[in-house]
């Protein structure tokens, strides 16, 4: 079945420490999203991308940063100048314009 | 400016009664609305959108939208309520500005239904 697969569901950072968040996707679809999901605030756009080598910043690009090299491929590495990590991630795609995002099932990042 | 809200943090319904999300919408063009719905611990599954057509848009698992343009709304509608209804229900909207294939989201509203 085709879908979007988030890996790892859980991860923890240290201080100082960058992760990176992995996300793949089946559908053939040419845009891919990452959202921050924090209680009581809706989802809030990190980075986007429509096409391979092409991304740009959301609303709270800030301490993030992505790479687009395959079209299937879309990870996030949440880098040590984000001073507060701690939210559910979640990585979306679509293909025509309209047409709904495909979600995954999110990635839950921590602060050890 | 565009945007999207959702007028209520919760609801709560009984079981078997009739359910209401509401969701309200400013945009520049035609509007593209979506309905999603969130399980704890999950990403959002696409429930209904409205692009053009009927006002009255069926979607997955008895859901329903009435999109209405002159009161610029597009609530979420269920006849009959069901306990697995309970979860956190997004609308959105497509953003105009420019080619850029992005949603603007409400802030969610959480429906209990209870038993």
């Amino acid at each position: 079945d085709g879908g979007i697969t988030q890996s790892p569901k859980y991860l923890f950072r240290k201080e100082g420490q960058n992760v990176t968040l992995s996300c793949e996707q089946n559908l053939n679809h040419d845009a891919m999203y990452w959202y921050r999901q924090d209680p009581g605030q809706g989802l809030r756009l990190i980075y986007y991308s429509q096409i391979v080598n092409d991304f740009q910043k959301g609303d709270i690009a800030e301490g993030y940063s992505v790479s687009r090299e395959k079209k299937e491929s879309f990870p996030l590495t949440v880098t040590s100048a984000q001073k507060n990590p701690t939210a559910f991630y979640l990585c979306a795609s679509t293909d025509l314009w309209g047409q709904p995002q495909h979600f995954g099932d999110g990635t839950r990042l921590s602060i050890l | 400016a565009q945007s999207v809200a959702q007028p209520e943090d919760q609801v709560n319904v009984a079981e078997g009664n009739p359910l209401t999300v509401k969701c309200t919408y400013s945009v520049s063009g035609n509007p593209y609305l979506f309905w999603y719905v969130q399980y704890p611990n999950r990403g959002l599954q696409f429930l209904l959108k409205y692009i053009t057509g009927d006002n009255l848009v069926k979607g997955s698992y008895g859901f329903e939208a009435e999109f209405n343009k002159s009161q610029t709304s597009f609530h979420l509608k269920k006849p009959s309520a069901l306990v697995s209804d309970s979860a956190l229900y997004f609308c959105a909207v497509r953003d105009d500005a420019g080619n850029n294939r992005k949603l603007i989201w409400g802030l969610g509203t959480s429906l209990a239904v209870n038993p």
